[in-house]
């Protein structure tokens, strides 16, 4: 079965200092990568995805993530935190063969402090 | 594009009624729609998947009885808790897929914050 783990379920970080949220997956055909970040009572958005192609992927807010396939990992990053980034997010995986079910991390609450 | 609207956007019942959750697509057909909850502080916990004219399929431990999913139109699907307890107060979020995605790309609608009295 497929699984998706974040470790660490809190982060916290200082104002301007780079953000790492870590993602594995297991997985045995590629798969497609997803990050969301939640805030307070609301629904998800989608921060970047990763499909095919270009494994360095840049999505919206200065976040990036990297596919690894040899490390099955999808770590998103930012190189300076913002005290906006505050929040929930939630990494996914889906398998083409699935049905387009996801898979999602536990989440990681991010803390920016100021 | 790619907007899910839910509604109500949170609601508050007394224990023994029953409550409906709008799930819309707004700009798109949606095949298939899903539905979860989220407890406080946790991740997503898928309930049910939902295709458009069929029944939906529901996870294992979840009751179909108590939470049943219409979905009617390829743009709508609607999830009513019946009988409501306290038990089930929770936040649902529906998401949907866009016909033609070929990654399996799930658009989120915004919630639906239910507190059970």
């Amino acid at each position: 079965a497929q699984s998706v783990t974040q470790l660490g379920s809190h982060v916290s970080v200082s104002e301007g200092a780079l953000v790492l949220l870590r993602c594995n997956y297991s997985s045995s055909v590629p798969p497609y990568l997803f990050w969301y970040v939640q805030y307070p009572n609301q629904g998800l958005q989608l921060l970047l995805k990763y499909t095919t192609g270009a494994t360095l992927v840049k999505g919206i807010n200065g976040f990036e993530a990297e596919f690894k396939k040899s490390e099955t990992s999808f770590h998103l990053t930012k190189p300076s935190a913002h005290m906006s980034d505050a929040a929930e997010y939630f990494c996914a995986v889906s398998e083409a063969n699935t049905g387009n079910q996801f898979y999602f991390g536990t989440g990681t609450s991010l803390t920016v402090i100021p | 594009g790619a907007v899910v609207s839910q509604h109500p956007s949170w609601v508050i019942c007394k224990s023994g009624t029953s409550v409906k959750i709008e799930c819309r697509s707004l700009d798109f057909q949606a095949t298939t729609m899903f539905w979860y909850r989220q407890f406080p502080k946790q991740s997503l916990m898928l309930m049910a998947t939902s295709n458009e004219g069929s029944k939906a399929t529901y996870e294992q431990g979840v009751e179909k009885d108590k939470f049943l999913i219409n979905h009617a139109s390829l743009t709508l699907s609607t999830l009513t808790v019946t009988s409501a307890h306290p038990e089930d107060s929770s936040f649902y979020i529906c998401s949907a897929i866009f016909g033609g995605s070929s990654y399996n790309e799930q658009f989120f609608g915004p919630g639906t914050r239910l507190t059970v009295l």
